[in-house]
């Protein structure tokens, strides 16, 4: 069955410092990939997705994830992270082509100090 | 324009009543979702709506009933709901295999 899997539940980075969210999928076929964010009580904002093409993937808010089918993986990483980037990290996997029927992680929750 | 409107932000309903959530997008998206989510839990898929039809129930209990008045609107009607209903819920929407973009949610609460 697809999945995907976020191991890290809980991560805290200090303000600056780089981060990478790890997210390994289970899929069969070539798998539509996202990263979605979201805050307390607000709705999933799209940071990035991986179709096809280019296995580096830029995003908004300096986010970037790579694509590793030798791995399974989509990892999400930023340079240096800031105060307002403290959120809940979703990995998703389309499964029906697009976004027609998405699987979610069970999501990182990211903390960073001061 | 990305944005995916919801209403209302925030509903308390008793079991024994009838309400909907409204879902508006003006993107051309044909493809559009709902979605519910629990406290410290990732959504989960309820229903689907692509060219206006119904294409995925995901065994969803028949008190939620999904509408799709034309291609900007989404509705979900709620009746005889129980308290474990309460929860978040989101609609999205989606180009033809494109990415989905979430409304900011309806925090629905059943007392």
């Amino acid at each position: 069955a697809q999945s995907v899997t976020q191991p890290d539940i809980h991560i805290t980075v200090s303000e600056g410092a780089s981060l990478e969210l790890r997210c390994n999928y289970s899929y069969g076929a070539t798998p539509y990939l996202f990263w979605y964010v979201q805050s307390p009580g607000q709705g999933l904002q799209l940071l990035l997705k991986y179709f096809s093409g280019d296995t580096l993937v830029q995003g908004i808010k300096g986010f970037e994830a790579e694509f590793k089918r030798s791995q399974s993986s989509f990892n999400l990483r930023k340079p240096s992270v800031h105060w307002s980037d403290a959120a809940e990290y979703f990995c998703a996997v389309g499964i029906q082509g697009g976004s027609e029927k998405l699987v979610f992680g069970k999501g990182t929750k990211l903390t960073v100090n001061p | 324009d990305t944005e995916v409107t919801q209403t209302p932000k925030h509903l308390v309903m008793g079991m024994t009543n009838k309400k909907s959530l409204k879902c508006e997008q003006h993107m051309g998206h044909r493809a559009m979702y709902w979605y519910k989510q629990k406290a410290k839990k990732p959504p989960e898929l309820m229903f689907v709506y692509s060219y206006e039809k119904l294409s995925i129930n995901e065994s969803v209990p028949s008190r939620f009933s999904p509408e799709c008045p034309n291609s900007s609107l989404l509705n979900l009607h709620l009746h005889a709901l129980q308290p474990e209903d309460s929860a978040l819920y989101l609609c999205a929407s989606s180009q033809d295999g494109g990415a989905a973009f979430f409304g900011q949610g309806t925090r629905l609460t059943v007392v």
